[in-house]
């Protein structure tokens, strides 16, 4: 069974500094992988993907990608109090997304 | 900017009741999922359709929960008799073709309470 792993936190930041997430996953097939950013009681919604091994960055965000290692990371430089949500990392393998569990992050003024 | 429409957003019914959720994915989006999100946990697959056609079913609970796109546009999901156990939030999402570089967009999605 296809499985993504996330520490599922809470990961704590203060204002200002860059919070790192993290996301591994069981499917060697696995081609494309997203990041999406669920606050508390609404829907996920994209934050950005990736599909080559390096580094892809927007704005404040940048996602990793190491195909090799089947590790995918998520950067968010200067942190704000408006980051404080879950992060799913999620991953496309064939037809499915695989979402993992999702991890808290917590940015401290 | 479009946007995956759901409804209702909340639903409270007693258990062995019979409830349904209804789907309208972005314009011109051929692939809609439903996804269930158990509190603390990350969506899990229920369906996957194509256009009309149901691509992947396997962790949909046949016995009790059913799904729809009969003209390849908006969808039902129907879950008949509820149990204790479905309350999570039912979320809905739509991409364009279903392709590796195909990306997903979620609707507000449907919290669930059985009672």
């Amino acid at each position: 069974q296809k499985e993504v792993e996330q520490n599922s936190g809470p990961l704590s930041v203060p204002e200002g500094a860059i919070a790192s997430l993290n996301c591994t996953y069981s499917d060697r097939g696995s081609q494309s992988f997203f990041w999406y950013r669920q606050y508390s009681g609404k829907s996920p919604e994209l934050i950005m993907f990736i599909y080559s091994n390096g580094d892809k960055e927007d704005g404040r965000f940048t996602a990793q990608l190491n195909k090799a290692s089947q590790y995918v990371s998520l950067l968010i430089r200067d942190s704000q109090p408006s980051d404080s949500a879950t992060y799913l990392c999620a991953v496309k393998g064939g037809q499915n997304f695989v979402f993992g569990p999702g991890t808290r992050l917590s940015v401290l003024p | 900017e479009a946007e995956v429409a759901q409804s209702p957003r909340y639903k409270i019914t007693e258990k062995s009741q019979a409830v349904a959720f209804w789907c309208d994915p972005i314009s011109g989006h051929a692939t809609l999922y439903w996804y269930r999100q158990i509190l603390g946990q990350g969506p899990e697959l229920l369906v996957q359709f194509q256009d009309e056609s149901v691509v992947d079913d396997s962790q949909l609970p046949k016995d009790r929960f059913s799904a729809e796109r009969l003209k390849g546009v908006d969808s039902t999901l129907k879950i008949q008799p509820a149990e204790l156990g479905d309350s999570a939030m039912y979320l809905c999402a739509s991409s364009l073709l279903g392709g590796f570089t195909d990306t997903q967009y979620f609707g507000p999605g449907t919290r669930l309470t059985v009672l």
